[in-house]
């Protein structure tokens, strides 16, 4: 099993730039949801969706922007890259809104110079 | 705002010691998770432990949950060089089982 898939690993950016940060996964899960990890901080929720066709705003939304057309797929799209942006990624997913643990992927390491 | 703490921020043992690690938060919680990150890779799942319980097990962990005190703390007994990891502790707040906060994590040195 894949299990959550996040492309690409590496990523530079010029400020400004536009990107997307790509999630699958295979497990038929209906909540996906998206985080960032920085430096002595936990991760921060970005945004996340309860099924396709429902997004929602987590922690730290501005700047970022998600869909959800179908249940495998969660991409992270940033609008105009920012130096405070700079952080590494995980997508995350589990099967519905219950108590279940989430599985992450291993992440997309992002530098906006 | 960080909902969960952990403590020790860091913490080196010898193999086959146990480690304690602790995670303090704020508000009511639906669950508590503990997680586990090795260097550059993703968070892998050790244990959820429900507002109602008290204490889980699984293999050499051991988990428990004081919510009068709002706490946690997550035991590892007789640790292997292969426990080297950050611990990160997760609460789900009450109303809502999906939505995490993490705590900024335990960094465990297991040295052989």
């Amino acid at each position: 099993n894949a299990g959550v898939t996040q492309t690409p690993k590496f990523q530079v950016l010029k400020t400004g730039q536009s990107m997307t940060l790509q999630c699958a996964q295979d497990m038929n899960h209906e909540y996906m949801s998206w985080y960032r990890q920085d430096p002595g901080m936990g991760l921060r929720l970005i945004h996340y969706s309860v099924g396709a066709g429902i997004t929602d705003q987590g922690e730290v939304p501005n700047g970022y922007n998600v869909s959800r057309s179908t249940t495998e797929d969660f991409p992270l799209r940033l609008l105009s890259a920012a130096p405070s942006q700079t952080s590494v990624y995980f997508c995350a997913s589990k099967k519905d809104a219950g108590n279940q643990p989430q599985h992450f992927g291993d992440g997309t390491r992002l530098s906006i110079l | 705002s960080q909902q969960g703490e952990e403590d020790p921020q860091a913490l080196s043992i010898q193999e086959g010691e146990n480690a304690t690690m602790n995670c303090s938060y704020k508000t009511s919680i639906n669950n508590l998770q503990w997680y586990r990150q090795n260097s550059g890779r993703g968070l892998v799942h050790l244990i959820l432990i429900r507002s109602n319980e008290r204490e889980k097990h699984s293999g050499r962990l051991r988990v428990t949950l004081d919510t009068s005190k709002k706490s946690s703390s997550l035991l590892i007994t007789a640790s292997r060089a292969a426990d080297t990891a950050s611990y990160f502790c997760a609460t789900a707040l009450t109303g809502t089982a999906s939505k995490l906060t993490f705590g900024t994590g335990t960094r465990l040195q297991v040295t052989l």
